[in-house]
Parts: C-alpha cells; sequence; structure tokens
C-alpha cells in the first residue's frame, strides 16, 4: 500500500517570503499523480496543484511550485511572495494511475501560518 | 452549479444512534467517495462508488454502509455510532472513474458523545 509522510505538522513564514512544505511518499509503482490541496479553516478542500509522474519537469501555479525527485519519492510545494491569505492545512496526496477510481491517499498534513 | 453538497454540517450524535450523512452532486459525476478526517492522520477514504449500483470498501470501512441508487447521490450510513467516528467527513466526486480531479463537499463535523 501506498503511503504519504508530511514530516512538518507546522510552519511559519513572514509575509512577502518564501516557504517549503515537505513531502515523501512510498510506492512501488511507476505511473501515478501527485497532488498538494490547501485546506482554509472554512474546511474547503482546494487543489493547488498537480503533478504527473511521467513528467519530468516540475509543475508551477502562479506562485506556487513543486520540486519532484522521483528516484527519491519526494515532493515539495514551495510557495512564494507568501500571502496572508496561504495560510491554511497543506495536504500532500498520492494518486494511483493503476487503479480504478480516484482514490486519494493523504498525508497528515502541514499547517502554514503566515506572519505580518 | 451548487457541485458538491454535503448535509448536515455539523452533528452531535449519542453512542449506538444511527445516522445518514447526505451528500449529492449535480455535475453527472460518476465517481464519488467518503473520507473521514482525524488530526495526524489527513483524509482517509471509507468507501467509494464507480457508478450507480456499485460500490466499494476503502482503507476504514467499518462502522459505515454505503448505497448509490442514483448518479447524483451517495449517502454514507452510521450503524450504530461510536466515539470513535468523531471526525469530520468529507464527500468527493470525480467526472469518471480515470479523472484526476477530485470536487469535495464542504465537510461535516460528527462528534459522538
Amino acid at each position: 500500500a501506498q503511503t504519504v509522510t508530511q514530516s512538518q505538522p507546522e510552519m511559519s513564514v513572514q509575509e512577502a517570503e518564501t516557504v517549503t512544505l515537505s513531502c515523501t511518499y512510498d510506492t512501488s509503482e511507476s505511473d501515478y499523480y501527485l497532488f498538494w490541496y490547501k485546506q482554509p479553516p472554512s474546511r474547503q478542500m482546494i487543489l493547488v496543484i498537480r503533478q504527473e509522474a511521467y513528467k519530468q519537469q516540475n509543475a508551477t501555479e502562479n506562485r506556487f511550485s513543486v520540486n519532484f525527485q522521483k528516484a527519491a519519492k519526494s515532493f515539495s510545494l514551495k510557495i512564494s511572495d507568501s500571502q496572508l491569505g496561504d495560510a491554511a492545512m497543506y495536504f500532500c496526496a498520492y494518486r494511483s494511475a493503476m487503479e480504478y477510481g480516484n482514490k486519494l491517499v493523504f498525508g497528515a498534513g502541514t499547517i502554514l501560518r503566515v506572519k505580518s | 452549479n451548487a457541485g458538491v453538497t454535503q448535509t448536515p454540517k455539523f452533528q452531535v450524535l449519542k453512542t449506538g444512534q444511527s445516522m445518514t450523512l447526505q451528500c449529492a452532486q449535480d455535475m453527472n459525476h460518476e465517481y464519488m467517495s467518503w473520507y473521514r478526517q482525524d488530526p495526524g492522520m489527513g483524509l482517509r477514504l471509507i468507501h467509494y462508488s464507480v457508478g450507480a449500483g456499485i460500490t466499494d470498501q476503502g482503507e476504514v470501512p467499518n462502522g459505515y454502509n454505503v448505497s448509490r441508487s442514483t448518479t447524483e447521490d451517495f449517502p454514507l450510513r452510521l450503524l450504530s455510532a461510536a466515539p470513535s467516528q468523531t471526525s469530520v467527513y468529507f464527500c468527493a466526486s470525480s467526472y469518471s472513474v480515470s479523472s484526476t480531479e477530485a470536487f469535495f463537499g464542504q465537510g461535516t463535523r460528527l462528534t459522538v458523545v
């Protein structure tokens, strides 16, 4: 079974600074998808960024980018120019490309605090 | 377009009571699923459905039942609530079984006393 590990329960960043959230995963598969989800206090799950394992290029979405290291099974999220609205719980998630259905395996989450 | 709607948003149950958490989507999505979120454990898959009439177990199915009589609805039933089922429950849907984009409901916070 696949597992996802987020080793940072909490992180803090100063507004306008850059922060990196860590995620490692364990799988024997070669084809899969990785995601970062944001969960603000409203509880809504918001997709931040998606990475396809067969693509070597790191995904980017505006101020959000990932560092995908397939051999190391590492998938970190970098948030540049942090804003107060970035404060939330962030979840790393894995989806097998082999399984039938969009079954996500989540990490425990990292709480991100943004200081003004 | 309402997306994925969960009701209720909050619920308190006594141990042993039963209840149904409702989930409805209006996007004609084929795939639906239920997760529970617990501190320090992230979200874990309870049950999922790949289409009307078809359901299967996820990682933590014990104590929960599901059915999928229509494409739109995917209710989660707690047969005899236990304090260990205190959690936040999320329903999610995807267009098809091969989709990677998941649409989540707003969650239901359930407390079992």
